[in-house]
């Protein structure tokens, strides 16, 4: 039982690049989250998804950042031309159901970005 | 500010003994709580979790405790091991009912296990 597959897992660029993170959320899944994590912090809440639909983006900061979650494929987190303070580690998490019933979420190990 | 956060940053512990690690939260709506592991360069792992309707809640070697009054939650470790050496951290839903459910995480404790 595969569990939520983030990639790639560390990815590097420089300023004015664009970043993609990948998430497939476990088999049976259809509810993807995105978090931050900075060195020494916690993770910050950015986007919850269902397929096709975002739920709720209101960690995600309103420039450079879009997430999608196709019908078809993965999870999708671009930033447009990043920038240093960009430079964390991005989880993806997936949930069965994203109602009290069973909402624990499972965690991907994660994608570094380092933006140079 | 954050409605989460935990009070110690560093926790060290002999192996064998048993260690508490306590949370604070500052939304009395929050209704779901979770306590996750995070092993160096990995994602963060679930541990236990419990409703705002309980108090306590046992699994294995693991014990979660709420007060409300206090709004003060707690993760005790019972017989640490070396494997339990980690960042843990408490995380809060504070949306019932469906819908969005991002969580809101504390800062973190990184547990030491001493030999």
């Amino acid at each position: 039982n595969a569990g939520v597959m983030q990639n790639p897992r560390h990815l590097v660029r420089r300023r004015g690049q664009e970043a993609r993170l990948r998430c497939s959320p476990m088999k049976g899944h259809s509810h993807v989250y995105w978090y931050r994590q900075l060195p020494e912090e916690g993770l910050k809440f950015m986007v919850y998804l269902q397929k096709e639909n975002i739920i709720d983006e209101s960690g995600m900061p309103k420039e450079r950042f879009s997430a999608e979650f196709p019908k078809e494929g993965p999870s999708i987190l671009r930033i447009q031309q990043v920038v240093r303070g960009d430079s964390a580690a991005y989880f993806c998490a997936s949930s069965q159901t994203g109602g009290l019933a069973v909402n624990e979420q499972f965690f991907g190990p994660g994608t570094r970005l380092t933006v140079l | 500010g954050e409605s989460v956060g935990l009070h110690l940053p560093t926790l060290s512990v002999q192996e064998g003994d048993n260690s508490i690690i306590n949370c604070a939260y500052s939304n009395s709506a929050s209704d779901y709580f979770i306590w996750y592991k995070q092993e160096s360069g990995k994602g963060p792992q679930f541990i236990i979790d419990i409703r705002s309707n309980m108090d306590k809640r046992q699994g294995q070697r693991v014990t979660v405790l709420l007060n409300k009054t206090v709004k003060h939650l707690s993760l005790q470790i019972a017989a640490t091991q070396p494997g339990d050496s980690a960042v843990y951290f408490c995380a809060e839903n504070i949306k019932s009912g469906g819908g969005a459910d991002g969580l809101t995480f504390g800062k973190g404790t990184h547990l030491i296990i001493q030999p």
